[in-house]
């Protein structure tokens, strides 16, 4: 199972909007709407941020979104904050009972 | 509040074995699905392995099929990862997480345990 592909970097301006994609295949974003988000500043552990492609567990900020569209799936952040800055990886569930990871982004705000 | 405390890592040779264990609290053990995923230094996340909440089911990544084997002691509130023959590659930090298999997500995550493969 290949890992889903992320850009390796994104960046913006406080307050700006920034969007993360997340391509896999038909066998896994494509076929499932359980792909998630995870957020994870440097040296802590993963923090889910969006999960069922566009749900927000509680007290995760609004600014922060998810949509799919075919093989692809993508994270919002809006109205970027200095805090926003970290990896993020998506996730999906697969056809072969698995889970596969994006390569991550990471996040700067300049 | 729910608590993930993994335990058990450290420095073995190559081919060598060692257990991971994860202590749950803090919510109904035995509902809940659990993951192993890890992360070799500077690198990504990779899933490992995922058991169902009775233990009854469960599923392994091709990188480790066949040398790990997930399990859990619902008893115990407590996640197991027997490792054997160990490669140089499976150096990485290992997090316990927790999931529902019908939601497909990671919700709570432990702040994991280190394994260094050397010799």
């Amino acid at each position: 199972q290949s890992a889903l592909t992320q850009p390796p970097s994104v960046s913006g301006s406080p307050g700006q909007s920034v969007t993360i994609s997340c391509t896999g295949t038909s066998s896994d974003v494509g076929s499932y709407n359980r792909v998630s988000w995870y957020q994870q500043p440097p040296g802590t552990a993963p923090k889910l941020m969006i999960y069922e492609v566009t749900n927000r567990p509680s007290g995760v900020p609004d600014r922060f979104s998810g949509s799919k569209s075919g093989n692809t799936a993508s994270l919002t952040i809006s109205g970027l904050q200095a805090e926003d800055e970290a990896d993020y990886y998506c996730s999906s569930y697969t056809s072969s009972s698995t889970w596969v990871f994006g390569g991550g982004t990471k996040v700067t705000v300049v | 509040q729910v608590q993930l405390v993994e335990s058990g890592g450290g420095v073995v040779q190559p081919g060598g074995s060692l257990t991971l264990s994860c202590a749950a609290s803090g919510f109904t053990f035995s509902s809940y699905g659990m993951h192993w995923v890890r992360q070799a230094p500077g690198k990504g996340l990779e899933w490992v392995a995922f058991i169902r909440y009775d233990g009854s089911y469960q599923s392994h990544a091709d990188s480790v099929k066949g040398r790990f084997t997930i399990s859990r002691d619902n008893s115990k509130n407590t996640l197991y990862l027997q490792m054997n023959s160990l490669r140089v590659e499976d150096t990485a930090v290992y997090y316990c997480a927790r999931g529902l298999m019908l939601r497909g997500d990671f919700d709570y995550w432990g702040q994991g345990t280190l394994v260094a493969v050397s010799s």
